[in-house]
């Protein structure tokens, strides 16, 4: 059981828009600590694809984005591609565990 | 160009132990922060462990408290993880993963590939 919560599996034909939710609590999201967002293509490593809640790395398509308001964060995908399918996951820390958390992943099917 | 090669990883029988390494490289290694971050077959990201920069402070995950000692040699540009008391449920992949500035709190810019770490008899 994840201390951020992430919706199993998303899904959206090519073309349109999803967004994954991360929910988490007053000790992490809601303490203000920052979310951050990595997409993994399976087989491979994670990727930071968004940090600080809303910034995107050098080389990240602006299809990509990011919001966080109260406990939750949101990152958003416009104008699905093919190569967007993969795994996502959000991160943030944790006052009571003092160390970083993930959420369980979310695994985006681009139909 | 940023790079992070673990290297370690192996069978081992329950109550084994092991020692992960990480070699750093296109960067002031003794400048970030470094952590151990793990991922079980099928499963999730699971965060591991952390070493501030230049080793001042560490942190670690309940699952591994008492059990996982993380450090580093910023001479060698290296992080370690010794894993000791191994369980089956430490079976993964154990990947290195840099911190973006030298503090704990701060997302993982870079990613090793990762080692593979079996615990069974």
């Amino acid at each position: 059981q994840s201390v951020l919560t992430q919706p199993p599996s998303v899904s959206g034909a090519p073309g349109q828009r999803v967004t994954i939710s991360c929910t988490g609590s007053s000790s992490n999201i809601g303490a203000g600590y920052d979310v951050h967002w990595y997409q993994q293509i399976p087989g491979t490593a994670p990727k930071l694809l968004m940090y600080g809640n809303s910034n995107r790395p050098s080389g990240v398509p602006d299809r990509f984005s990011g919001s966080k308001s109260g406990t939750s964060a949101s990152l958003a995908i416009t104008g699905l591609q093919a190569e967007d399918e993969a795994d996502y996951y959000c991160q943030s820390y944790d006052s009571s565990l003092s160390g970083s958390v993930f959420g369980g992943g979310t695994k985006l099917t681009v139909l | 160009e940023v790079q992070l090669l673990e290297s370690g990883g192996g069978l081992v029988q329950p109550g084994g132990s092991l020692r992960l390494s990480c070699t750093a490289s296109g960067f002031t290694f003794s400048n970030y922060a470094m952590n151990w971050v793990r991922q079980a077959p099928g499963e999730g990201l699971e965060w591991v462990s952390a070493i501030g920069a230049s080793g001042g402070s560490t942190y670690y995950a309940d699952s591994v408290k008492g059990r996982f000692t993380i450090s580093r040699d910023d001479s060698k540009n290296t992080l370690f993880l010794q894993m000791n008391s191994l369980r089956a449920e430490d079976t993964a992949v154990y990947y290195c993963a840099k911190g973006d500035f030298g503090g704990v709190i701060v997302p993982f810019d870079y990613w090793g590939q990762g080692t593979l770490v079996t615990v069974s008899s």
